[in-house]
């Protein structure tokens, strides 16, 4: 059982939008950043999303991240077929003194 | 350009200890925070530990208090991470990753070392 909720799966067509919910509580996501990962098929996570809503160099923009309390979401406008991965929130939880990740988002793209 | 490489696979019998490392070059060894995370097959991803190499201060999730030892080695750029009494359930693709701000946005990740224990 992971600290921070996301939903198992997603879907969406190429170029649709499609939203990741993470949900946490006041010693995570309430009062610390969220950062998101991606994780292509058999390889290291990538960071896409830092501070919330901050795209590393490199990160296209039509990844974009929000915070509003203690959840997050991660948003893909234009999906594409390379999209396709697992998502993972993650943040700092001030109660377990480190840090914490969803169980993951396996995004499919139909 | 910053890379983390990271050693080879391993094989354990339950009971033993295995090390993994972590090699940076391409920056600063002593700016960046070193994490430690690992992923079960199948399964998601458990954060370990975390190294500051500039003092050789770590702290680790409570999980693996007294079986994780993170050390750092400042003349090679290295981070080295042990994991004793190995179970079946630690059996997993271990993760080194850099950390610029404290903040765990992790940015550059080793390529993972997949340790398998089995008997």
């Amino acid at each position: 059982q992971s600290v921070l909720t996301q939903p198992p799966s997603a879907s969406g067509t190429p170029g649709q939008r499609v939203t990741i919910s993470c949900s946490g509580s006041s010693s995570n996501i309430g009062d610390n950043t969220v950062n998101w990962y991606q994780q292509l098929p058999g390889t290291a996570p990538k960071l896409l999303i830092y501070r919330n809503n901050q795209r590393p160099s490199g990160v296209p923009d039509r990844f974009s991240g929000s915070k509003s309390g203690t959840s997050a979401s991660l948003a893909i406008s234009g999906l594409q077929s390379e999209d396709e991965a697992d998502y993972y929130c993650a943040a700092w939880d001030d109660s377990l003194n480190g840090p914490v990740f969803g169980g993951g988002t396996k995004l499919t793209v139909l | 350009q910053v890379q983390v490489v990271q050693s080879g696979a391993e094989v354990k019998k339950p009971g033993a200890s295995m090390k993994v490392s972590c090699k940076a070059s391409g920056y600063t060894f002593t700016n960046y925070y070193i994490h430690w995370v690992r992923q079960a097959p199948g399964q998601g991803l458990e954060w370990m530990g975390i190294v500051n190499p500039s003092g050789d201060r770590t702290s680790y999730a409570q999980k693996f208090q007294g079986r994780v030892t993170m050390t750092r080695d400042t003349s090679t750029s290295t981070v080295y991470m042990e994991l004793s009494s190995l179970r079946s359930e630690d059996t997993a693709v271990y993760y080194c990753a850099r950390d610029p701000s404290g903040k765990f946005a992790l940015d550059y990740w080793g390529q993972g070392t997949l340790v398998t224990v089995s008997s």
